[in-house]
């Protein structure tokens, strides 16, 4: 199974650009990138997925490289709403068994 | 649209007694998933459903846990008897299918005394 790496905490001015690095440098081609975030005190939450092609939603962008070894997920203007675990996950085999890491606790600051 | 619902919120109870825990999933979703997540980790997952067959049970503990899913739709969760170790959040988290984003619920924070 491919696992990640991610740092355990990054701090973000409120209003910057947040970027998430994570590294999966075992992952297989058909495997899936998933990014989910948990706010104090609640339920994870999905964020965004991807496999080759960046990717951009509502809540982020998702970019990953054109190796598939790293990935970056960009909060484009961080709120202290976003304070939170951040979590990296590549699905292995696309069986849906996520398995979460310890994930990255990104403080934003005003 | 609701989310998932889980109840209680929170549970104490002493050593040695019985817990249940119940969920809701968003309505439609044929995946359930509950996790186990500990004070500090990310949530582990204990068993995943398909409609009401449980097609991955691997990582529960099966001599305590128990879990059931009727009619493929609300779950329940039960550890008998609990112990010291087991206090922690308990998550549920539906997907429509095995391969969609997965919603998960507030938790339930159990305390073993």
């Amino acid at each position: 199974d491919a696992k990640t790496t991610q740092p355990p905490s990054m701090d973000c001015a409120e209003g910057r650009a947040a970027n998430l690095p994570c590294n999966h440098s075992t992952i297989s081609g058909n495997e899936y990138v998933y990014w989910y975030r948990q706010i104090h005190s609640q339920g994870p939450q999905y964020i965004i997925h991807g496999l080759k092609n960046n990717e951009t939603n509502e809540m982020a962008s998702l970019i990953i490289t054109e190796d598939r070894k790293s990935s970056t997920l960009i909060l484009p203007h961080a709120t202290l709403r976003d304070t939170a675990v951040y979590y990296c996950i590549v699905d292995p085999g696309n069986t849906g068994k996520l398995i979460f890491g310890q994930g990255t606790t990104l403080q934003v600051k005003p | 649209e609701a989310g998932v619902v889980q109840s209680p919120r929170y549970k104490i109870i002493e050593k040695k007694q019985p817990v249940a825990f119940w969920c809701n999933p968003i309505s439609g979703h044929n995946t359930l998933y509950w996790y186990l997540q500990n004070l500090g980790q990310g949530p582990e997952l204990l068993i995943r459903y398909e409609n009401e067959e449980a097609v991955d049970d691997s990582q529960l503990p099966k001599d305590r846990f128990s879990a059931e899913r009727l009619k493929g739709v609300d779950s329940t969760l039960k550890i008998q008897p609990a112990e010291l170790g087991d206090s922690a959040v308990y998550l549920c988290a539906s997907s429509a299918t095995f391969w969609n984003e997965q919603f998960f619920g507030p938790g339930t924070r159990l305390t073993v005394l």
